[in-house]
């Protein structure tokens, strides 16, 4: 039931983009997407809901494909703050709604180089 | 300050004797949860709770209890641990799943290795 991040790693220089992917077998309610940085705790930059509305950190650009149950999180300009591990979660459609429980992928860890 | 604790952060132990990890959140949140990571599987769910005396069963329950008496609290316990239960586990808060602000808060993480 997890849903399914790509690429598993990626290396950028400063000011290079990237775009991580996060896929599902199941119908999505909403797709979430975390930072987290070594040794720390994950920290939230953006929830994306089905029907269009979202809500996250100014810098972070991400979009939901409902239809191919997909998300992408855009990096653009990259700086070495960005270098963590990033976590899509998605919160699959249950009766009347969400089904309730956030699930989390296995995560892309993202190198930003000088 | 908004915050979710958990104690203790660093916990080593023997096969089989009991122990609780603590978790609480000063947010008011209907929805925690607690995670376990391991290198290369990411988070994954354990137990899961929509409100007080309201708990269910996540990815990977075996070996894990839960209870939620009280809003603010929800402990994960290990009844007899074993050492593939070495892991850093995160408790999570958030208000109730589907709205815009279903955003989690994690706690700063628990260390545990069982030997």
């Amino acid at each position: 039931q997890q849903p399914v991040q790509s690429p598993q790693a990626v290396i950028l220089r400063e000011g290079e983009d990237a775009v991580i992917n996060c896929s599902s077998s199941k119908a999505l309610y909403s797709v979430h997407w975390y930072r987290q940085k070594h040794g720390e705790a994950p920290v939230f930059l953006m929830i994306l809901l089905k029907g269009g509305e979202q809500k996250g950190h100014e810098k972070i650009s991400a979009s939901f494909n409902e239809k191919k149950q997909q998300s992408s999180l855009y990096l653009t300009a990259s700086q070495l703050s960005y270098s963590g591990t990033y976590f899509c979660g998605t919160e699959i459609v249950g009766y009347g709604g969400s089904q309730g429980n956030l699930i989390f992928g296995k995560g892309t860890k993202l190198s930003v180089k000088p | 300050e908004a915050q979710v604790t958990q104690n203790p952060r660093y916990l080593i132990t023997v096969t089989g004797k009991k122990l609780t990890v603590t978790c609480s959140q000063n947010m008011n949140h209907e929805y925690m949860s607690w995670y376990r990571q391991d290198p290369g599987l990411g988070l994954r769910q354990i137990y899961y709770s929509m409100n007080v005396e309201v708990t269910d069963k996540g990815d990977v329950p075996e070996g894990y209890k839960v209870s939620r008496k009280e809003k603010r609290n929800f402990p994960l316990i290990l009844e007899s641990p074993s050492p593939n239960q070495t892991s850093l586990y995160f408790c999570a808060s958030s208000t109730q799943p589907g709205l815009i602000s279903y955003e989690q808060y994690f706690g700063p993480g628990t260390r545990l290795t069982v030997t």
